[in-house]
């Protein structure tokens, strides 16, 4: 069975530039979650999917943070325009469905920096 | 609102001592408990998880015991190698829609 797959693994960009992540979940699952990874802390839920739908995005700063699941399968998330405060590591996790207690599956990850 | 504190880091320690990493937690409803694992650029991978009280989970040599009275989830194991050290993330999740909450990961140096 494939994991989660996410791309680019890494970037660098300049603040106020703009910057855009994907992420594919495994196949078959509903729910998709994107979060913020600063160095030395743990993830942080930005965003959470389930199919196309959002469930929770308390915690995505809207002005500048969007993020969309078009089709109920794969997910971007977008920055724009990028701070200093947003280098971090951004992780993609997917699980079958929000009922029960379904381990998350995560991808590798994409380590960005903003200089 | 539900919560994971675990211990802070950096723990060192040589191979083949005994490990324990405290997790505490706070949650309304029933959760599942978790612990994953951080290897130095990768994602997080489960460990093993607990998904009621007085569960035990293990792996890799590894377990834990999801305690409701003492609201704990310490994660253990009888003789570490260097191959595991790594960041390890107590948390907790099942409750809402199965949001998780992770606690800030605690640092595992093994030294031969």
């Amino acid at each position: 069975e494939a994991g989660v797959a996410q791309s680019p693994r890494y970037k660098i960009i300049e603040k106020r530039q703009s910057v855009a992540f994907w992420c594919n979940p495994i196949s078959g699952h509903a729910t998709l979650y994107w979060y913020q990874q600063i160095l030395g802390q743990g993830p942080k839920l930005l965003i959470q999917f389930q199919n196309n739908g959002v469930v929770d995005d308390s915690q995505l700063p809207k002005d500048r943070f969007s993020a969309e699941r078009l089709k109920g399968v794969d997910s971007t998330l977008k920055i724009q325009p990028a701070k200093l405060e947003d280098s971090a590591v951004y992780l993609c996790a997917s699980t079958l469905t929000t009922s029960g207690s379904n381990e998350q599956f995560f991808g590798p990850g994409t380590r960005l920096t903003v200089l | 609102g539900d919560s994971v504190t675990q211990m802070e880091g950096p723990v060192t320690l040589s191979e083949e001592a005994f490990l324990t990493i405290n997790c505490t937690y706070t949650a309304t409803g029933y959760p599942s408990l978790f612990w994953y694992v951080q290897y130095p650029g990768e994602g997080l991978q489960l460990l093993l998880k607990a998904t009621k009280a007085d569960d035990k989970g293990s792996n890799k040599g590894f377990e834990a015991t999801y305690r409701k009275e003492t609201t704990s989830f310490h994660l253990e194991k009888g003789s570490v190698q260097v191959s595991d050290s790594a960041v390890y993330f107590c948390a907790l999740g099942g409750n809402n829609f199965n949001k998780f909450y992770f606690g800030s990961g605690t640092k595992l140096n093994v030294k031969p």
